[in-house]
């Protein structure tokens, strides 16, 4: 059974553009939101993170929109730049135990 | 103020062999968990520590995979008799106490010949 559901699989985008990766949960226990970035040969690094008390919430170019009715959440990525580059994962989590991770998306920021 | 470090970076081993990776969480970080990723996946949590003690390890497998984190010194990931099927990218992440933020390292990548 498939806890996170991420779409799309892939992405391009060209610089200057909007990027919008979406997730899908099904675990109502969850309590923590964040979007991790994975570059080639690298660990993920924690981008930005959501509760679910807000609806969204906005670091520099890079945006969280939450919708718990419909147990969905969404990464937006503004003014998209080719260093953007690189496999997105959302992983959700409940009660600072273990991270669930989607099966990522890669993007391509062309220039 | 170091990351989470993880060696040894690239490990080789010939099936049957044993595979002990290793993860020293950052400095006033008390919980490690240590994930797998496979080619083009996601990261799939294994176990879950804290000083002395495993509070989750509902991700490992019941044969051959053991992980400890001592009072003192690293947290380690072992393999014994290693198959091909082990090859992957093996990363640990820590947090502070109470905290859901999760900090990963570079990850030691298992290549099983």
């Amino acid at each position: 059974q498939q806890q996170v559901k991420q779409s799309p699989q892939s992405l391009i985008v060209q610089k200057g553009g909007i990027s919008i990766i979406n997730c899908a949960y099904e675990n109502t226990a969850f309590d923590y939101f964040p979007w991790y970035q994975q570059f080639p040969g690298k660990g993920p690094a924690l981008l930005i993170a959501i509760r679910p008390d807000v609806s969204e919430k906005k670091e520099g170019r890079f945006t969280i929109s939450f919708n718990k009715s419909a147990k969905q959440f969404s990464l937006h990525i503004m003014d998209s730049q080719p260093g953007d580059s690189a496999t997105y994962f959302c992983a959700p989590q409940g009660g600072s135990e273990k991270l669930v991770f989607g099966k990522g998306t890669k993007l391509t920021v062309n220039p | 103020n170091a990351g989470v470090m993880q060696n040894p970076r690239h490990l080789v081993r010939r099936r049957g062999q044993e595979a002990r990776l290793r993860c020293s969480p950052m400095k006033g970080h008390s919980h490690v968990y240590w994930y797998r990723q496979l080619p083009e996946e996601g990261l799939k949590f294994m176990v879950y520590l804290q000083k002395e003690n495993i509070i989750d390890e509902s991700g490992m497998p019941k044969e051959r995979f053991s992980a400890e984190f001592p009072k003192e010194g690293p947290s380690i990931l072992r393999i014994q008799q290693v198959v091909r099927g082990d090859s992957a990218a093996y990363f640990c992440a820590s947090s502070p106490r109470g905290s859901n933020e999760q900090y990963f390292g570079p990850g030691t990548r298992l290549t099983v010949t």
